[in-house]
């Protein structure tokens, strides 16, 4: 059974940081591309940035470009999310997503979310 | 960057009506678009990829159909539990965008 975690959400304040984490098991970690999408408090769902297989292609929403960085150990089953500069507006659910083997493959598994909540 | 546009925003109907919504790429996309299911409280569920084709284990009353820059997803006799928001995606280029969300209820 594919299972996705994600974990590391919480409260800071504007500028500062947080890295989430998503560990998957149940399926070939290292085949998909992986996915995390967002949803603000009430609002609907946002596409935030995608990594390959192997890494070494990554794309992002441009409101996050510059602050987020997406990564991933294939040994640990890992996805990360490293998340500079927060601010109020990056307020929401957090979700982990497994993509496809290839790029043209939406997100098909999703975690439960870690919220994220960036006030003063 | 393309946008996607959904309509109509919310939906009231009966149990046993048909219900479509439509999703509008502002550039044509093939047929690289998604839908998905939410359910208050819920984690987005995976309903159709490739515009038509269901996700294994989706009830066949629901089917999507388009191609290029418009889109549908049909529920062919409402049911209770369909009540959610659905987002279409598309997936063809990043970013890979969503629409803003129909609401479905039951009248």
């Amino acid at each position: 059974e594919v299972q996705l975690v994600e974990s590391g959400g919480g409260l800071v304040q504007p500028g500062e940081s947080l890295r989430l984490s998503c560990a998957a098991s149940g399926f070939t970690f290292s085949n998909y591309w992986m996915t995390w999408v967002r949803q603000a408090p009430g609002k609907g769902l946002e596409w935030v940035a995608n990594i390959k297989q192997d890494g070494s292609e990554k794309y992002f929403v441009d409101s996050v470009k510059g602050r987020f960085t997406i990564s991933r150990d294939n040994a640990q089953n890992s996805l990360y999310l490293q998340m500079d500069s927060l601010r109020a507006e990056d307020t929401a659910v957090y979700y982990c997503a497994r993509s496809g083997t290839q790029w043209s493959f939406p997100p098909s598994y999703w975690g439960q979310g870690t919220l994220v909540t960036v006030s003063s | 960057d393309i946008q996607m546009t959904q309509s109509p925003s919310s939906l009231s109907a009966s149990v046993g009506d048909r219900v479509t919504i439509t999703c509008r790429a502002s550039q044509g996309i093939s047929n690289f678009l998604a839908w998905y299911q939410q359910k208050p409280g819920k984690v987005p569920k995976l309903l159709i990829y490739a515009a038509s084709t269901l996700q294994s284990g989706v009830p066949s009353r629901f089917s999507g159909s388009g191609s290029g820059t418009d889109f549908t997803l049909t529920i062919s006799s409402l049911q209770p539990e369909d009540v959610a928001t659905y987002y279409c995606q598309k997936y063809i280029t990043a970013p890979w965008t969503f629409g803003q969300g129909t609401k479905v209820d039951i009248k």
